[in-house]
């Protein structure tokens, strides 16, 4: 098993630049979020998926859209990217239903918005 | 004030000393995890814990439900161990949100 995997590791954009991350596991786990992590503060929900079809809004949601085609895949998107979104990103996955499950996270993106 | 705090914010011992990392949280909570994240950023998971103790090798996790507070101990430390310790609690009513404290950097020296 791979894990969860993200793309790309490194990217850089101009302010107002669309881009997507990607992220998928194939766990086949029901739970998926994105998360960013920025200097001296804990990681912060921006979206997360209990299944395929089904997303909903985490702590940070602005500037960004996701959607859950499937149970493997869930893109992060930016559509016009500020230097405030200038962070590390991590993509995780679990399984869902019982309150008590391990996350699994992918290996980030970080990202700089000039 | 943060829902979730730990302490010390920043840990520098030696090797072979024993760590307390600390964790306390002002929620309901149903489980508290416990993550590291290494140097180059990945971040893995430790413990999981509603109640009690857990042991994995060195690394020693406990909880204190009535006091809200989780601490997380290093036995035989080693510059190995050198990481953020993280910190997350999931609420009492979702299944699925965690809240997250801003980690413990530890460093080792040999």
């Amino acid at each position: 098993n791979a894990g969860v995997t993200q793309t790309p590791k490194f990217q850089v954009l101009k302010t107002g630049q669309s881009m997507t991350l990607q992220c998928a596991q194939d766990m086949n786990h029901e739970y998926m979020s994105w998360y960013r992590q920025d200097p001296g503060m804990g990681l912060r929900l921006i979206h997360y998926s209990v299944g395929a079809g089904i997303t909903d809004q985490g702590e940070v949601p602005n500037g960004y859209n996701v959607s859950r085609s499937t149970t493997e895949d869930f893109p992060l998107r930016l559509l016009s990217a500020a230097p405030s979104q200038t962070s590390v990103y991590f993509c995780a996955s679990s399984l869902a239903g019982t309150g008590l499950n391990e996350q699994f996270f992918g290996p980030g993106t970080r990202l700089t918005v000039l | 004030k943060n829902e979730v705090e730990q302490s010390p914010q920043n840990l520098t011992a030696q090797e072979g000393e024993f760590i307390t990392i600390n964790c306390s949280y002002s929620v309901g909570i149903s489980a508290l995890h416990w993550l590291q994240q290494h140097p180059g950023g990945g971040i893995v998971s430790l413990f999981m814990l509603s109640s009690g103790k857990k042991k994995h090798g060195r690394l020693i996790a406990t909880i204190n439900i009535q006091e809200k507070h989780s601490s997380l101990h290093i036995t035989a430390s080693h510059p190995r161990d050198s990481a953020v310790y993280i910190c997350a609690v999931r609420l009492m009513d979702s299944n699925y949100q965690l809240i997250w404290g801003a980690g413990t950097k530890l460093i080792i020296k040999p």
